[in-house]
């Protein structure tokens, strides 16, 4: 069935430093990546998403890159700041479903 | 500000009973989800919905059942709550008349069974 690695699921760095987050999805019908950060006792949020014609996108400190052939997608957080500090989610839908299909996601510890 | 809500946020029950969780949305999105969050586990959906007259299972929606009773009430019940039922549920929404859609997600619902 649909499947959406995640890695690695812990994370540490470095204030300033950056961290990126990888996926690998199965199926080849997906065509849309979304990002999702969920901080300690709150609900998970938006932060970026690409489309499959697409091959990178960034927003400011965020960016995402899709390689479709390999069936990989990753975040890239760069100068990473305290506030950074969260589980990250990603994850895969398919051409013409609306099902979402989630990573176990990864837990993002930036070090003052 | 339109949102999603849920009640209850919290609840304790024992084995056996039967217990109802709620969502309600105010973004006058038709597509509403439930999924179920456990530690290292990620987002795991248990059913999810188009419409009020469209109801579809998840990955995981054995012990559960949902009813959608308007666009913007989406419930879940378990008939007969087990103790591997104790999760964060988390409610989700997302407009449907796009390709690509943003999901919503309510505050969450942390269930305990004993």
């Amino acid at each position: 069935g649909e499947n959406v690695e995640q890695h690695p699921s812990t994370l540490s760095v470095q204030e300033g430093d950056s961290a990126v987050i990888k996926c690998t999805y199965s199926d080849s019908a997906s065509n849309y990546f979304p990002w999702y950060k969920q901080e300690l006792g709150k609900r998970p949020q938006l932060i970026i998403d690409i489309r499959s014609n697409v091959g990178e996108k960034k927003d400011q400190r965020i960016a995402v890159t899709l390689n479709k052939t390999a069936k990989h997608f990753s975040l890239h957080i760069t100068e990473t700041q305290p506030e950074d500090s969260a589980v990250y989610f990603c994850a895969a839908r398919a051409s013409g479903t609306y099902k979402y299909i989630f990573g176990t996601g990864t837990r993002l510890k930036v070090l003052a | 500000d339109a949102d999603v809500t849920q009640t209850p946020r919290n609840r304790i029950t024992k084995t056996g009973k039967r217990i109802m969780l709620e969502c309600s949305q105010t973004k006058g999105h038709d597509r509403m989800y439930w999924y179920r969050q456990d530690p290292g586990l990620g987002l795991q959906l248990i059913y999810y919905s188009f419409d009020v007259k469209d109801i579809n299972k998840g990955e995981i929606s054995d012990g559960y059942s949902v009813s959608r009773q308007a666009q913007a009430k989406f419930s879940l019940s378990l008939e007969s709550a087990i103790p591997n039922q104790t999760a964060l549920y988390f409610c989700a929404t997302s407009p449907g008349d796009r390709q690509y859609n943003e999901q919503f997600f309510g505050p969450g619902t942390r269930l305990t069974v004993l």
